[in-house]
């Protein structure tokens, strides 16, 4: 299947701090890339759609300026959490969509996660 | 939006016991309907999906129903093992470009031995 990779796997930071988090395709190229959070014991959590080379579109109750979504090429998204504060602790899991077209058009492959904790 | 409901959120059974996790989804136009299984700390795994044009996928252990009329699909696994203990998720989506997975609220299975 498809690889996608998630870069830190776990970061510890300062209230106030920023801290981005990487997502990467490795094998194919993904148009588009979702960011969920999932807090603990608590279900995966849509945050925002990633589309190349545009903006995010962020679901409802999700800071656009406090998570700073770019999706610069076919392969790279980055989510960026800013002035980061203890609530932000949570889950966060990349996942990449395959193209459209063929028999696993539209799978989601998620990245390995990263464990955000604000100290 | 879609919107998915998931039961029981947790279950017990004996190994060799069959688990039965059941959803339900509000948007007739989704027609695609993945089952994850979350390890403590990883990241989820697909482990079966079904989308609108089968009623029934079966793999080893494991199988899917969907009732699209009812809205309904559910995650069936036989014979249970302790392996088997982890967070399932159901979710579903319109299997499109662009478009998101919504997911369940989660089922906790515990398989005691």
């Amino acid at each position: 299947g498809a690889v996608v990779s998630q870069h830190p796997s776990w970061v510890i930071c300062k209230s106030g701090t920023s801290v981005k988090i990487e997502c990467r395709s490795l094998d194919f190229q993904a148009t588009t890339m979702f960011w969920y959070r999932q807090f603990p014991k608590q279900s995966l959590m849509l945050m925002a759609t990633s589309n190349e080379g545009s903006k995010a579109t962020y679901e409802q109750g999700v800071e656009k300026d406090k998570f700073l979504i770019n999706h610069a090429s076919l392969t790279l998204s980055t989510l960026t959490v800013t002035s980061a504060h203890p609530e932000d602790s949570s889950f966060y899991i990349c996942s990449a969509q395959l193209p459209t077209g063929g028999g696993a058009a539209g799978e989601l492959f998620f990245g390995e996660g990263s464990r955000l904790t604000v100290l | 939006g879609e919107n998915v409901e998931q039961h029981p959120s947790t279950l017990s059974v004996q190994e060799g016991d069959s688990a039965v996790i059941k959803c339900t989804y509000s948007d007739s136009a989704s027609n695609y309907f993945p089952w994850y299984k979350q390890e403590l700390g990883k990241r989820p795994q697909l482990i079966i999906d079904i989308r609108s044009n089968v009623g029934e996928k079966k793999d080893q252990r494991i199988a899917v129903t969907l009732n699209k009329t009812a809205k309904h699909f559910s995650l069936h696994i036989t014979e249970t093992q302790p392996e088997d203990s982890a967070v399932y998720f159901c979710a579903a989506s319109i299997n499109q470009a662009g478009t998101a997975l919504i997911f369940g609220k989660g089922t906790t299975l515990s398989v005691s031995s």
